[in-house]
């Protein structure tokens, strides 16, 4: 099956400090990529769709300067948070789109990263 | 637009009883709906899906889940309940008639605890 490895599984570290968390599709290729970010004991949040090769689609209310985007290949995007404060502290969840297509899974998550900035 | 509702934060249930959790949708066309469960510290692994077709659908643990149309809801079952089944549960839909790349939109999540 269609495996997301999300890479590191946790950070923590001082304020002002940019953090990237990697998102990797490893027996398949995903020109499309969603990350979401997820409050305590709340459900995900769409941050931004990456596709490969072209520009990130930021949902409303998401700063593409604060939390940059890379999908630089077919099977690798990253999500870098630049200069972090405490508020950004949060379990960050990417995910793949199916490769076949929306009769399977229509997405396949990595198992998320835990960002404490202190 | 779409959107999911579990109207329970947290469900309770003794292990060996029978377990419920509850969703309803709203899309403007045809639904894909999703049951995803969530361990701490990890992401969502899916557990089951409605496309077409039955409408009680099984899925991954024991869980299923019953499609219905005219309630617009997708509740999750379990005949009966393991303390491993605790976790957070996600229902998710996608609008067939969406072609926005897969986009699922989540439910509020529910906290299902099994006590012993």
């Amino acid at each position: 099956g269609a495996v997301v490895s999300q890479h590191p599984s946790r950070v923590i570290c001082k304020s002002g400090t940019s953090v990237k968390i990697e998102c990797r599709s490893l027996d398949f290729q995903a020109t499309t990529m969603f990350w979401y970010r997820q409050f305590p004991k709340q459900s995900l949040m769409l941050m931004a769709t990456s596709n490969e090769g072209s520009k990130a689609t930021y949902e409303q209310g998401v700063e593409k300067d604060k939390f940059l985007i890379n999908h630089a290949s077919l099977t690798l995007s990253t999500l870098t948070v630049t200069s972090a404060h405490p508020e950004d502290s949060s379990f960050y969840i990417c995910s793949a789109r199916d490769p076949w297509g929306v009769s399977n899974q229509p997405q396949h998550f990595g198992d998320g990263t835990r960002l404490s900035i202190l | 637009a779409q959107s999911v509702a579990q109207p329970e934060d947290q469900v309770n249930v003794a292990e060996g009883n029978p377990l419920t959790v509850k969703c309803t949708y709203s899309v403007s066309g045809n639904p894909y709906l999703f049951w995803y469960v969530q361990y701490p510290n990890r992401g969502l692994q899916f557990l089951l899906k409605y496309i077409t077709g039955d409408n009680l659908v099984k899925g991954s643990y024991g869980f299923e889940a019953e499609f219905n149309k005219s309630q617009t809801s997708f509740h999750l079952k379990k005949p009966s309940a393991l303390v491993s089944d605790s976790a957070l549960y996600f229902c998710a839909v996608r609008d067939m008639n969406n072609n926005a790349g897969n986009m699922l939109t989540f439910g509020g999540g529910t906290r299902l605890m099994v006590k012993p």
